[in-house]
């Protein structure tokens, strides 16, 4: 599972705040993915991109936003939009995006208070 | 989209038993994945079944893909302290995107 580094690990924020996550590998996948996990709860796909300057919502895309200016990186914003921003966010990466092996980082813990 | 649906949600396990957890899906499935999570970490791949009616081990995991590819099977004999965690199953979505079960939360009594 190396090769992917989320930064910070833990984040405190104030409500209204804009927060954005770190995300980088050095796998040389091309794509890349940001998942929420909430207590006891499983993941939830924010956002993915397939390839440099490309995409694409996920299934609670909401509230965050991202870019993809080079391949190594995959930074998410989450804005002062998103309602309940409490939570476990998860970067991974694959290869490809056609139901490939994916490798998750360590997380970043994002408490709003 | 359609999910896969994993039971159960909770598995108390005594040191020593075996369990099975179970991911299931009302559409075929192409392949099934499962991850790992230990608490506090992040998810980590163990295996991908592919064919129909398909078994792997690892040590003491048993993994198997149903006959329909319509659900998938986790077997865990003689239960250990690193058993802890949660696993998930993950299946392959229209759009090429994995897409996660809730997940089934084991906890191993000593």
């Amino acid at each position: 599972d190396g090769g992917i580094t989320q930064s910070p690990k833990y984040l405190f924020r104030k409500e209204g705040q804009n927060v954005t996550l770190s995300c980088e590998q050095n796998l040389n996948h091309d794509a890349m993915y940001w998942y929420r996990q909430d207590p006891g709860q499983g993941l939830r796909l924010i956002y993915y991109s397939q390839i440099v300057n490309d995409f694409q919502k996920g299934d609670i895309a909401e509230g965050y936003s991202v870019s993809r200016e080079k391949k190594e990186s995959f930074p998410l914003t989450v804005t002062s939009a998103q309602k309940n921003p409490t939570a476990f966010y998860l970067c991974a990466s694959s290869f490809g995006s056609s139901g490939n092996t994916i490798y998750f980082g360590e997380g970043s813990w994002l408490t709003v208070v | 989209g359609q999910q896969v649906m994993q039971i159960p949600q909770y598995q108390h396990v005594q040191e020593g038993e075996d369990f099975t957890t179970y991911c299931n899906s009302s559409t075929t499935l192409s392949n099934i994945q499962w991850y790992k999570q230990r608490p506090g970490g992040h998810p980590v791949f163990l295996i991908q079944l592919v064919k129909s009616g398909e078994v792997k081990k690892q040590k003491r995991l048993t993994f198997q893909f149903g006959e329909a590819k319509k659900n998938s099977s986790l077997h865990i004999t003689a239960t250990q302290t690193t058993d802890v965690g949660t696993y998930f199953c993950a299946k392959t979505d229209s759009w090429g995107k994995l897409q996660f079960g809730a997940g089934t939360q084991v906890v191993v009594t000593p």
